[in-house]
């Protein structure tokens, strides 16, 4: 079964500072999906990547698939106390007839002002 | 626009008694639907997913059951809760045609006391 896996698990940033979080899978990605939850709360979609070396941006959000489609990448440029939170990624699993995703075990992402 | 709604948000039930939570999706037809629960330190875990009404299809054996009464409408619910029901449940829905991202619901906190 594919997995991902998440790195750091947590992590803890000056505001203002930039920031990486990576998702490693084993097994190549068809699609990768980040989210960011915040603490008692619902996922709230970020960026999906299809295509090997895809790159995609969201404010001060930057996410990456490597050509290889097996890793990507979340990029946080001049942290805010806005972007604290859990991030997650998820991959599809390619199933027809319905999405299913599997998820990383999250980065916690915590912003000291 | 489309908008998923969870209730309840929180929930305390003792070992034993029965479990309901609702799930309803606005704004869109044809849903592809999905359960999942959160548990600490136990990451993201798809329980049901559902491609129509009465269509259930369910990830890994366990003590709840789901059910699709109505298009946009998804229960989730246990005879008989146990001490290791307890976590966070999120509720998500995607297109129907198989990709594309979810959008997840607010969640509901279960704990068994």
């Amino acid at each position: 079964s594919q997995e991902l896996e998440q790195s750091p698990q947590s992590l803890i940033v000056q505001e203002g500072k930039n920031l990486t979080i990576n998702c490693t899978s084993s097994k190549t990605l068809y699609g990768l999906y980040w989210y960011k939850q915040k603490y008692g709360e619902g996922l709230i979609f970020l960026m999906m990547l299809q295509k090997g070396g895809e790159e995609k941006s969201h404010e001060k959000i930057t996410a990456k698939l490597d050509e290889k489609k097996q890793q990507s990448s979340l990029h946080i440029t001049a942290s805010q106390p806005s972007h604290a939170g859990i991030y997650l990624c998820g991959a599809d699993l390619k199933i027809q007839g319905a999405q299913k995703l599997v998820f990383g075990q999250g980065t916690r992402l915590t912003i000291n002002p | 626009s489309q908008t998923i709604h969870q209730w309840p948000a929180t929930l305390v039930q003792p070992v034993g008694s029965p479990l309901s939570l609702e799930c309803t999706v606005e704004g869109t037809s044809n849903p592809n639907l999905y359960w999942y629960r959160q548990a600490a330190g136990r990451g993201l875990q798809l329980l049901f997913y559902s491609v129509g009404i009465g269509q259930i299809s369910s990830e890994v054996p366990q003590n709840l059951s789901a059910s699709r009464p109505q298009d946009r409408q998804f229960i989730l619910s246990s005879k008989k809760l146990l001490l290791s029901d307890s976590g966070f449940y999120l509720c998500a829905w995607s297109l129907p045609s198989g990709g594309g991202e979810q959008y997840f619901g607010p969640g509901t906190r279960l704990t068994v006391t």
